[in-house]
């Protein structure tokens, strides 16, 4: 069964300290992986598609970068209105991982 | 600037009631999605459909779940009876699919759905 695995689970930081997500996935000829960001009470906001090992997306702050293995979200200098739970998925099957939630603290 | 919309944002009922959830895509979106999420759980998908066709709804229980795309610019979950386990929030979704891959999903604001 295809699994889409998100690490951590949760994710403090200082503003200005830059991190990584994980999104690892076990799926046969992935079509597409997703990263969303979702604020509470709000539904998933999208923020990229990857297709390919070796791609790289960026987006201010963000950059998503995708392996065959698996996906890493970078955030380099954060500041506090990053503070959400971001989301991956892949396009097979639209499985989510069960999301990072970040906090970026002033 | 095109969204998602959903109708009602929240829904109390009692078990046993019908509840009907409505979603209106984005105009031109040829894929439609509905999702549930809870906090054991996650997000899932319950079912899709593709230029109005039912695709995909091996996510929802078949027995009490339905949904229908009647016309391109409405979608509908509806349950009946309704159990306390259908207690979620629930996302609609849409884009535009071409050659198998959907390259963008834009959610509605979930209708949050609570049943007594």
């Amino acid at each position: 069964e295809d699994q889409v695995t998100q690490s951590p689970e949760a994710l403090r930081l200082q503003e200005g300290e830059s991190s990584s997500l994980n999104c690892s996935y076990t799926v046969s000829g992935l079509r597409g992986l997703f990263w969303y960001r979702q604020d509470p009470g709000k539904g998933p906001e999208f923020l990229f598609t990857l297709y390919s090992a070796g791609e790289e997306k960026e987006k201010e702050r963000l950059k998503a970068t995708l392996t065959k293995k698996e996906s890493f979200l970078h955030i380099t200098a954060p500041k506090p209105e990053d503070s959400a739970t971001y989301l991956c998925a892949v396009d097979n099957d639209m499985r989510f991982g069960a999301g990072t939630r970040l906090t970026v603290k002033p | 600037d095109a969204r998602v919309t959903q109708t009602p944002r929240h829904k109390v009922t009692e078990m046993g009631q019908e509840v009907t959830m409505r979603c209106q895509p984005i105009l031109g979106h040829n894929t439609v999605f509905w999702y549930r999420q809870t906090m054991m759980q996650g997000l899932e998908l319950l079912a899709y459909f593709r230029n109005r066709a039912p695709l995909d709804d091996s996510g929802m229980p078949k027995d009490r779940f339905s949904a229908e795309m009647p016309d391109a610019t409405l979608a509908t979950l509806k349950i009946q009876p309704s159990e306390p386990r259908d207690s979620a929030v629930y996302f609609c979704a849409s884009g535009f699919t071409l050659g198998g891959s959907t390259d963008t999903q834009y959610f509605g604001p979930g209708t949050r759905l609570t049943v007594l």
